[in-house]
């Protein structure tokens, strides 16, 4: 059964930093794209990043670039999320999620984490 | 950027009636469109992928169609369970979502 596992969130002042990490099983971890999308609360949802098989290949959305850095250890079958600067309009449940296609990189997310609440607030 | 509008924002809807729910692109997306189920307190879950294509376990009353700028999610006949948000998702270039339409029971 694959399991995504989000974990890291909490609450942060504005200007800081978290690390999400997000722990995975059930599936050839290392053979799949990865990526984060966010949910800010009552809202819809927003791609953030996302990260190839290798980790040689990273992705960012425009409002994040810069902030975020997306990584992955394939011997721990954990991709990472750090979170830098942060601001009020991160606040988001952050959910992982598992690319549908081995070996490759499709965009379309056939497994999902619960998610872990980022609040960024003062 | 590309902008996905999703319309009605709401559709409420009886158990065993058909639904019909729209996804407008922005600018052509060929075939590349998902479409995602979200209920209250859960993660999404991917029904159809490339406009048209089942995801695994899917139940065969969600079909999807369209391509370039237009697409459709149709339920043929809604189970209890189906109500729920739907989001449309492109990956023509970066992914992108639609705002959502709530299905509510009528």
């Amino acid at each position: 059964e694959v399991q995504l596992l989000e974990s890291g969130g909490g609450l942060v002042q504005p200007g800081g930093s978290l690390r999400l990490a997000c722990a995975a099983s059930g599936f050839a971890f290392s053979s799949y794209a990865m990526t984060w999308v966010r949910q800010a609360p009552g809202k819809g949802l927003e791609w953030v990043s996302g990260v190839s098989i290798t980790g040689g290949s990273t992705y960012y959305a425009g409002s994040v670039k810069g902030r975020f850095t997306i990584s992955r250890d394939n011997s721990k079958n954990t991709v990472y999320l750090q979170m830098n600067s942060l601001r009020a309009e991160d606040t988001a449940v952050y959910y992982c999620a598992k690319d549908r296609l081995r070996l490759g990189s499709s965009y379309y997310f056939d497994y999902w984490g619960l998610g872990t609440l980022v609040t960024v607030s003062s | 950027e590309v902008v996905l509008t999703q319309s009605p924002a709401t559709l409420s809807l009886s158990p065993g009636e058909r639904a019909t729910l729209s996804c407008r692109a922005s600018q052509s997306v060929s075939s590349y469109l998902a479409w995602y189920q979200q209920k209250p307190g859960q993660a999404p879950r991917l029904l159809i992928y490339d406009a048209s294509n089942r995801a695994t376990g899917i139940p065969a009353r969600f079909s999807g169609s369209g391509s370039g700028t237009d697409f459709t999610l149709t339920i043929s006949s809604l189970e209890p369970e189906d109500f729920a948000v739907y989001y449309c998702q492109q990956r023509s270039n970066w992914p992108t979502f639609g705002q959502g339409t709530r299905l509510e029971i009528k």
